[in-house]
């Protein structure tokens, strides 16, 4: 069955960086482009970037655009998230996704939970 | 920007229907999918396509589009359907994607 573990999460400094991994099984990892979708404490989801199933083509929101960054190793069957710059603004519960054919989320992670905090 | 917007919140009895709308003015040219997500879990996919339901979700569970709106549709509600829900689509462009404001269900 289709499994998705994040994993990176912790407590880190405004202005520092994280990195966070979601590793993939289950499926094959190379056919699919994933995501990252975060969502603060209390609040709705919000979707924060996407990389095709090759790795080569990516897209940000405009919220995180310049500071994270997305990539995967399909060899490991892993997802990234570079996270640089980091804000309070961007504590939140951090989500991977796969991308079905028809432009939906159709597999989600637990969840790795990062706090920027001082 | 792509924004969708919901009602914040739902109250339904037992056995009722619920009706949730989501609004966007890009929601004509992109599929809209829908999630439900409750307490302290990862969202799960429940619509695509605007109407179809993945395997193993209910038939209780329907979606249907009209114009700018999109409405998930719950039939003969059980408490087990207390949740958040949440609507999904890309952007005009298909590049970027957005999720709706979303709706707090209450099964009264």
């Amino acid at each position: 069955q289709v499994q998705l573990a994040e994993s990176g999460g912790g407590v880190v400094q405004p202005g520092r960086s994280l990195r966070l991994s979601c590793t993939a099984s289950g499926f094959s990892f190379s056919d699919y482009g994933m995501h990252w979708v975060r969502q603060a404490p209390g609040k709705g989801l919000e979707w924060v970037a996407i990389v095709a199933f090759d790795g080569i083509n990516s897209e940000y929101s405009n919220t995180v655009k310049g500071r994270f960054t997305i990539s995967r190793d399909n060899s490991k069957n892993t997802l990234y998230l570079q996270m640089n710059s980091l804000r309070a603004e961007d504590t939140a519960m951090y989500y991977c996704a796969r991308l079905s054919g028809s432009q939906s989320f159709d597999y989600w992670g637990q969840g790795t939970l990062v706090i920027v905090s001082s | 920007s792509h924004e969708l917007t919901q009602p914040p919140s739902v109250s339904v009895s037992p056995g009722q229907t619920a009706r949730i709308t989501c609004s966007g003015d890009a929601l004509p040219n992109q599929y809209t999918s829908w999630y439900q997500q409750k307490p302290g879990q990862a969202p799960i996919l429940i619509i695509y396509k605007d109407i179809e339901r993945p395997s193993g979700i209910p038939e209780r569970f329907s979606g249907s589009s009209s114009g700018t709106t999109v409405t998930l549709a719950v039939t003969g509600v059980q408490a087990e359907d207390e949740a958040d829900y949440y609507c999904q689509a890309a952007d005009s462009s298909g590049t970027f994607y957005v999720f709706g404001t979303g709706t707090k269900v209450t099964v009264l």
